[in-house]
């Protein structure tokens, strides 16, 4: 079935340090995988995206990696800052397709100054 | 584009009063998605339409709710009579389904308080 593990669900580095979080998918079908952030009292918004075709995807402090084999993805923010602290989401498609995503539980990431 | 549209962004109800919150995609988008989200259940998918027909309603949690999309730019979600456990934030998302790969755009919450 559909399902998508997420891990850890609390992360606390100091400023500057790196932090990784890991999320595992279980349909093999799956091609597209969105992380998404989610500030205090905000709404969740794309941060960054991978798709089935690469294996490793970057934007500036923040990258994606995907290992379609093992069916994992994971979310590496480095150089952390304060302002990274947030919940974070990793989600996978449905098995149908009509643009159904399977959210992962959530990281809480507290960066500490 | 003014992005997913919510109202109202916060609502204090008393317990079995019927509360509906509204939501409106953004234009162009085919897929529209109703969340709930808490501390203790995370973000939840209550209840998903694509092309203004309901696909999936196996995450709406009882028959209290009810969820609407008379046409595509407008949808409601509904719940009759209200609890107290059912005070949690309220997510309308859309997306556009075949493009982007499903990346979905959600709107600002729908916080729901019930005494």
């Amino acid at each position: 079935g559909e399902n998508v593990e997420q891990h850890p669900s609390t992360l606390s580095v100091q400023e500057g340090d790196s932090a990784v979080i890991k999320c595992t998918y279980s349909d093999s079908a799956s091609n597209y995988f969105p992380w998404y952030k989610q500030e205090l009292g905000k709404r969740p918004q794309l941060i960054i995206d991978i798709r089935s075709n690469v294996g490793e995807k970057k934007d500036q402090r923040i990258a994606v990696t995907l290992n379609k084999t093992a069916k994992h993805f994971s979310l590496h923010i480095t150089e952390t800052q304060p302002e990274d602290s947030a919940v974070y989401f990793c989600a996978a498609p449905g098995s149908s397709n009509t643009g159904k995503l399977i959210f992962g539980q959530g990281t809480t990431l507290q960066v500490k100054p | 584009d003014a992005g997913v549209i919510q109202s109202p962004r916060h609502e204090v109800t008393e317990m079995g009063q019927e509360v509906t919150l509204r939501c409106k995609p953004i234009s162009g988008h085919n897929s529209l998605f109703w969340y709930r989200q808490t501390m203790m259940r995370g973000l939840e998918l209550l209840i998903y339409f694509n092309n203004n027909v309901p696909i999936d309603d196996s995450g709406m949690p009882e028959d209290r709710f009810s969820a609407k999309m008379p046409n595509a730019s407008f949808s409601t979600l509904k719940i009759q009579p209200s609890e107290p456990r059912d005070s949690a934030v309220y997510f309308c998302a859309s997306s556009r389904t075949g493009t982007k790969y499903n990346e979905q755009f959600f709107g600002p919450g729908t916080r729901l308080t019930v005494l």
